[in-house]
């Protein structure tokens, strides 16, 4: 299947700071999902992105959809102690299976 | 409402006895469901989904099955669990939207 590929796959940050993390595929998809796993949870939808270059924001959270519809990027702003979790990044191409990427793992120190 | 339920949230079983995950979902009509399995708190590996009765498309070869015995359930199973079988199994219902996942299944095998 396809690979996503998320970057950094860990950070360790302070309460306060802003967070920024991507996914890149090899291929071109036209949606994009960001999802946030708060520990021992299924994954909860943050954000959908459905046009290149669209910009999303939800609260202190913003993504956006590559231009190239090959990669997506999520920042989070003045980051707080429950921002901590996994956060997973999904693509798909016209209405086929989603596939997700390898998450990148949050620790927001207080 | 629309919901998907799934249980139990915890499970300890010795090595080789049998495993039944179910998944449920209310308020829809032939859902396309997922099982995946997640690995040390990260990537989500697809193991079957089902688009109807009866119908199961299995991602990996492996000591697992699944069955689509209703409409809306979805069951994930096992004759004899192995070590390996250990670890986090969400269930998820694709929507227009993206994916909507259980509170998942923590597996160990002991």
């Amino acid at each position: 299947g396809q690979q996503l590929n998320q970057s950094p796959q860990s950070m360790f940050i302070q309460e306060g700071e802003d967070v920024s993390m991507n996914c890149t595929s090899s291929s071109i998809f036209n949606t994009w999902l960001w999802y946030k796993q708060d520990p021992g949870e299924g994954p909860v939808l943050l954000i959908a992105l459905y046009k290149a270059g669209e910009l999303t924001s939800n609260g202190r959270l913003t993504a956006q959809f590559g231009i190239t519809r090959k990669d997506s990027f999520l920042n989070i702003s003045a980051s707080i102690p429950s921002d901590v979790g996994i956060y997973f990044c999904a693509g798909q191409l016209w209405g086929n299976q989603f596939y997700f990427g390898t998450g990148t793992s949050l620790t927001v120190i207080p | 409402s629309q919901t998907i339920h799934q249980w139990p949230a915890t499970l300890v079983q010795p090595v080789g006895s049998p495993l039944s995950l179910e998944c449920t979902v209310e308020g829809t009509s032939n859902p396309n469901l997922y099982w995946y399995r997640q690995a040390a708190g990260r990537g989500l590996q697809l193991l079957f989904y089902s688009v109807g009765i009866g119908q199961i498309s299995s991602e990996v070869p492996q000591n697992l099955s699944a069955s689509r015995p209703q409409d809306r359930q979805f069951i994930l199973s096992s004759k004899k669990l192995l070590l390996s079988d250990s670890g986090f199994y969400l269930c998820a219902w694709r929507r227009p939207a993206g994916y909507t996942f259980g509170s998942g299944t923590r597996l160990t095998v002991v």
